[in-house]
């Protein structure tokens, strides 16, 4: 069974700084993996998609990374600001599911401090 | 603009009451899901629907039951809830490898 881990579960930084988010999954036969945000009380917003072919990709300033074999992936802001306070998400898709079925972490939530 | 929209977003049950919550999209996708999300949990799929075609997770209640008359619309019901079925309650629609999150229907079982 396909089990998510992010690390840390929660975290503060000044507005500014450089910040990486961790995931790891336990089975790496993995389609692919996302990272989605979500604000307080609210639904989820997909940030990035990372196929189990690709190493990384980039959008703004986030960039997330995929280490398939290691069964690890990172998501990477640049240059944090106060609107990135959230919770971060990451779910990976098995090669085996059917109907796309996602496996999510319990996030982490960021605070980015003015 | 909405695409998956949720209906309501706050619903207040009393306890052992049947209660829907619903679901609609604009994007005329095929697959549709439904998960449960407890305060500081991951979203935790309940079933999906891949047209017509309903996929119940193992470990998902019998109290648990879904509807999905057409592309549109899905329903999620719920037959008697319980104190520990308060949680938000995401819907989905799939479409290639993305899915697109509605904004969640947050529902309190008094």
């Amino acid at each position: 069974k396909q089990e998510v881990t992010q690390i840390p579960a929660a975290l503060s930084v000044p507005e500014g700084e450089n910040l990486v988010l961790n995931c790891s999954f336990t089975d790496s036969a993995i389609y692919n993996l996302q990272w989605f945000r979500q604000d307080p009380g609210k639904g989820l917003t997909s940030l990035l998609l990372i196929q189990s072919s690709q190493r990384e990709q980039t959008s703004g300033r986030l960039n997330a990374s995929l280490d398939k074999s290691s069964g690890r992936s990172t998501l990477y802001i640049a240059a944090s600001q106060p609107g990135d306070s959230a919770t971060y998400l990451c779910a990976v898709r098995g090669e085996k599911s059917s109907g796309d079925k996602l496996t999510f972490g319990t996030g982490t939530r960021l605070a980015v401090r003015p | 603009d909405a695409m998956v929209i949720q209906n309501p977003r706050y619903q207040v049950t009393q306890f052992g009451k049947p209660v829907t919550l619903s679901c609609s999209q604009t994007l005329n996708h095929n697959v549709m899901y439904w998960y449960q999300q407890k305060s500081s949990q991951a979203p935790k799929l309940l079933f999906h629907y891949y047209d017509k075609d309903f996929n119940n997770e193992a470990d998902t209640p019998d109290n648990f039951q879904s509807r999905r008359p057409n592309t549109s619309f899905c329903f999620l019901d719920i037959r008697s809830p319980g104190l520990g079925d308060a949680a938000m309650y995401l819907c989905a629609t799939g479409q290639g490898y993305t899915q697109y999150f509605g904004p969640g229907t947050r529902l309190l079982v008094l």
